[in-house]
């Protein structure tokens, strides 16, 4: 059974410029949620979809936006890059939605993206 | 906010010994407390999904204890070998999101 599949790995982008990033879940998963890692903050939480609906969106500015797609597969956006964008963009599914509290969530291997 | 917080930060062990670190999360709204073990360049493996409070998970080497009502999660190590080198994180489960803890970095030497 393949796992969580990011695309892509990495990319480097300029300030100002957009960046959408993809996430493949596990086949069957229908809830994706995207994290971000800075090496200042750890692991924050962005936004979480279930069926083609954003159920929860962390504290982040409006730049970044997701959406969901009806096989589950999901897309990041960011728009108008900063450099303090550069982080690695971690995937996650599960089963099901938050709520499923008992389920394992999976992530993939991440987005390197660096903005310069 | 939520704090979730693990110490120590980072740990050596000698190749044989065991270990353990605490992981701390609000008591309050609890729904889960995630474990995972994350290397450098992979993605981070799931170890433990516990729910309820006295749960104790194991996996091989590695075991987890959960007390809910104080808040609080041990991870333990086994006879350490030098694969168990990784950062452990905890995540704590509300409704909607895993907050992370900064992670435990063990260091495992032959």
């Amino acid at each position: 059974k393949a796992g969580v599949t990011q695309t892509p790995r990495y990319l480097i982008k300029t300030r100002g410029q957009q960046v959408t990033l993809s996430c493949s879940p596990i086949s069957g998963h229908r809830s994706v949620s995207w994290y971000q890692q800075t090496p200042g903050q750890g692991l924050q939480f962005l936004f979480e979809y279930f069926s083609e609906t954003q159920r929860n969106k962390g504290n982040f500015p409006g730049r970044f936006s997701g959406r969901q797609f009806s096989n589950s597969r999901s897309e990041m956006n960011v728009s108008t890059l900063e450099l303090g964008d550069s982080a690695l963009y971690l995937c996650a599914s599960s089963p099901g939605p938050g709520a499923s509290s008992g389920n394992t969530i999976y992530f993939g291997e991440g987005s390197w993206l660096t903005v310069v | 906010i939520l704090n979730v917080e693990q110490s120590p930060q980072s740990l050596h062990v000698q190749e044989g010994d065991s270990t353990n670190f605490t992981c701390s999360f609000p008591s309050s709204n609890f729904y889960a407390l995630h474990w995972y073990r994350w290397e450098t360049a992979k993605s981070p493996e799931a170890l433990f999904v516990m729910t309820l409070n006295g749960d104790e998970k194991k996996k091989g080497r590695i075991s987890a204890t959960l007390n809910t009502k104080e808040g609080y999660s041990y991870l333990y190590i086994k006879g350490s070998q030098p694969e168990d080198s990784a950062t452990y994180l905890c995540a704590f489960r509300n409704d909607y999101k895993l907050s992370f803890g900064a992670g435990t970095t063990v260091t495992v030497r032959a």
